[in-house]
């Protein structure tokens, strides 16, 4: 099935550094939503986008609704150690359908 | 304290036999879901249903059976006809399908080993 491109796969940053990944797509969504998953959990939602050009923070995490409809960035300013982990993104389409990228899988080096 | 529950939460099974993951929410969501996460992949849909009685399937269903005979509970069977068992799986829920009404919330996932 359709998939998602989220870039980067991987990074590796110094602790108090920012971070930026994006999630792109050829198709229109109509809501994007950004989860995070620690090893061996589920993922917990913490952003949701719902119109275009939307951005929105959730403490040291900011994302954006791409105008196009077709993308989303997630940023992470000042990283901790706690924010190991892998991000994915989701969207969801016309027809209601949520489409999962792969994930981008953030290390952060001592 | 509302949430997703899944147990077990490591589950051992010989190959060729049949094992039911467990999903309860106490959300009073409409919706649930099943994901499949192998290393280094997304989450891939297995089953969803969207309301009690009624579920669809995915992008990959083959090998895989559910129920929903209540609201709460949304039961996924791993069958012997599923080729690669082994995987993390993920049950989700949500309170509808719609827009606003879709933000999933994760339970804390059951990982499968087949032997």
């Amino acid at each position: 099935g359709q998939q998602l491109n989220q870039s980067p796969q991987s990074m590796f940053i110094q602790e108090g550094e920012d971070v930026s990944m994006n999630c792109t797509s050829s198709s229109i969504f109509n809501t994007w939503l950004w989860y995070k998953q620690d090893p061996g959990e589920g993922p917990v939602l913490l952003i949701a986008l719902y119109k275009a050009g939307e951005l929105t923070s959730n403490g040291r995490l900011t994302a954006q609704f791409g105008i196009t409809r077709k993308d989303s960035f997630l940023n992470i300013s000042a990283s901790i150690p706690s924010d190991v982990g892998i991000y994915f993104c989701a969207g969801q389409r016309r027809d209601d359908k949520i489409i999962f990228g792969k994930g981008t899988r953030l290390h952060i080096l001592p | 304290d509302g949430g997703i529950t899944q147990s077990p939460k490591y589950l051992f099974r010989k190959e060729g036999q049949n094992v039911t993951l467990s999903c309860e929410q106490n959300l009073n969501h409409d919706a649930m879901y099943w994901y499949r996460q192998d290393p280094g992949q997304g989450l891939r849909l297995i089953y969803y249903s969207q309301i009690v009685n009624d579920f669809q399937k995915g992008d990959i269903a083959e090998g895989y059976s559910v129920s929903r005979e209540k609201k709460e509970s949304f039961p996924l069977t791993v069958t012997s006809a599923q080729k690669n068992p082994t995987a993390f799986y993920l049950c989700a829920s949500s309170r509808g399908t719609t827009i606003i009404y879709n933000e999933q919330f994760f339970g804390p996932g059951t990982r499968l080993t087949v032997l």
